[in-house]
C-alpha cells in the first residue's frame, strides 16, 4: 500500500510561481494517474488537474501538473499567483493493485 | 448539471450506527463508467476515502474502515448510502458524496462532482 506525502504549507507572493510536490512512497508514480484538487474553506474540493496534466475546463492555464519518475513525485505548479489561489490543495491517486482511493494529506497554500 | 445532496443525522451516538444518504440530481446513477463514493474530512484535517461502488453494483472500502462501512445503491430513488457502524469521536468529520469518472476500465480518474457536504458529530 502506498501514500501519497505533501508539504504542509508552502507560501509565496503574489505574481510569483509556486510548485507543491505529492510523493509516492512505493511504487511507481506513473503507474497510476495523479489528480489534484483545490479546496477553499467551507467547500467541497474541486479538480484542478487531472490524470497528471489534463486540466479541467474552467481552471486558468495558470496550473499545471507534471509527474517525475526519478523523485516518484507528482508536482502542482501554480504560476502568476493570484490571492484567489490561497487554499487547501490536495493530490490523491488510485491503487489498482490494492483497489482503493489514496489523497495525500493536503499543502496549505498561503499567497501573501 | 449534476448534482449531489447528502442528508442524515447531523449529531450520532458513541457505538451508534452513522446513515448518510447521497442523492443525485441531473443524471442517471446507473450510468456506466462511474463510481459513487464517500469521502470524509475531520475538522481542521485532510481528506479521506471512505468508500466507493461502481455502477455495476462492485464496492470498494477503505481497508482501515472496512469491517464497519457498508456502501449500497437504490437506483429506483437514484441515491446511494453509507453506513458506518460502531462509531466514536474519531468519526467526526465533514462527510461529503462525490462521483469518480473513468476512461479506461479499472482506473478511475478524479472525483468530478461532488455534494456540499454534512457535518457528522458523534457525541453523547
Amino acid at each position: 500500500n502506498f501514500m501519497l506525502t505533501q508539504p504542509h504549507s508552502v507560501s509565496e507572493s503574489p505574481g510569483k510561481t509556486v510548485t507543491i510536490s505529492c510523493t509516492r512512497s512505493s511504487g511507481s508514480i506513473a503507474s497510476n494517474y495523479v489528480q489534484w484538487y483545490q479546496q477553499r474553506p467551507g467547500s467541497a474540493p474541486t479538480t484542478v488537474i487531472y490524470e497528471d496534466n489534463q486540466r479541467p475546463s474552467g481552471v486558468p492555464d495558470r496550473f499545471s501538473g507534471s509527474i517525475d519518475s526519478s523523485s516518484n513525485s507528482a508536482s502542482l505548479t501554480i504560476s502568476g499567483l493570484k490571492t484567489e489561489d490561497e487554499a487547501d490543495y490536495y493530490c490523491q491517486s488510485y491503487d489498482s493493485s490494492n483497489p482503493r482511493w489514496v489523497f495525500g494529506g493536503g499543502t496549505k497554500l498561503t499567497v501573501l | 448539471q449534476l448534482q449531489l445532496q447528502e442528508s442524515g443525522p447531523g449529531l450520532v451516538k458513541p457505538s451508534e450506527t452513522l446513515s448518510l444518504t447521497c442523492t443525485v440530481s441531473g443524471g442517471s446513477i446507473s450510468s456506466s463508467s462511474y463510481y459513487w463514493g464517500w469521502i470524509r474530512q475531520p475538522p481542521g484535517k485532510g481528506l479521506e476515502w471512505i468508500g466507493s461502488i461502481y455502477y455495476s453494483g462492485s464496492t470498494y472500502y477503505n481497508p482501515s474502515l472496512k469491517s464497519r462501512v457498508t456502501i449500497s445503491v437504490d437506483t429506483s430513488k437514484n441515491q446511494f448510502s453509507l453506513k458506518l457502524s460502531s462509531v466514536t469521536a474519531a468519526d467526526t468529520a465533514v462527510y461529503y458524496c462525490a462521483r469518480a469518472r473513468e476512461e479506461i476500465v479499472g482506473a478511475p480518474l478524479d472525483f468530478d462532482y461532488w455534494g456540499q457536504g454534512t457535518l457528522v458529530t458523534v457525541s453523547s
